[in-house]
């Protein structure tokens, strides 16, 4: 069955660190990719999407992510945290069988220290 | 303003007393799903509306109901609702079932005591 995995489920970083936030999924077929932020009490926001082209996709409030297609990964990066980053992340992937259902990773809990 | 909106936010309800929650799209969209989240498994499809009056099962469909009579509604229903159903439940739409592109609600926070 089609999965979509996100091996770091708490993070813990300091303001101003680097942060990379892994997502594989398992699927050979086409697909489109998505980062979600949830903020506490929130719904899900959309942070950056990748449909083609350009492997290397910059989102809002500074993030990016690199699809890598021989890895089935789809990485999120942002240089450097903000305590306003604190939130739960969801990688998301859009696979094209019939139902064209959202699978999501299980979510990555951010921390950021001030 | 383009919104899913649902109601209630919040729901505190005991074992086997019947629950809807509403869901509302005012993006004219064919598709609607809903979906729950629990920690660790994040969020997983429970029904999915490809357009009015058509309407499947998701990944985690047991004890649900839904129904799909308007365009811009997709309600949840619940008959006999379990304290394993307390979750955190979200509605999203997007235009069609081809397209890449969901908008979710608000979520509804479900506790079946």
């Amino acid at each position: 069955a089609q999965s979509v995995s996100q091996h770091n489920h708490h993070v813990i970083l300091s303001e101003a660190a680097s942060l990379e936030l892994g997502c594989n999924y398992s699927y050979g077929g086409t697909v489109n990719l998505f980062w979600y932020v949830q903020y506490p009490g929130q719904h899900l926001q959309l942070l950056l999407k990748y449909f083609s082209g350009d492997p290397l996709v910059k989102g809002i409030k500074g993030f990016e992510a690199e699809f890598i297609k021989s890895k089935f990964s789809f990485n999120l990066r942002k240089p450097s945290v903000q305590w306003s980053d604190t939130a739960e992340y969801f990688c998301a992937v859009l696979m094209d069988t019939g139902r064209r259902a959202l699978t999501f990773g299980s979510g990555t809990r951010l921390q950021v220290q001030p | 303003e383009a919104q899913v909106t649902q109601n209630p936010r919040y729901l505190i309800t005991v074992t086997g007393k019947k629950l809807t929650v509403t869901c509302s799209q005012n993006m004219n969209h064919e598709y609607m799903s809903w979906y729950r989240q629990d920690p660790g498994l994040g969020l997983r499809q429970i029904y999915y509306s490809m357009n009015v009056e058509v309407t499947d099962k998701g990944d985690v469909p047991e004890g649900y109901k839904v129904s799909r009579k308007e365009k811009r509604n997709f309600p949840l229903i619940l008959e006999s609702p379990s304290p394993n159903q307390t979750s955190l439940y979200f509605c999203a739409s997007k235009i069609n079932r081809v397209a890449t592109e969901a908008f979710f609600g608000q979520g509804t926070r479900l506790t079946v005591v």
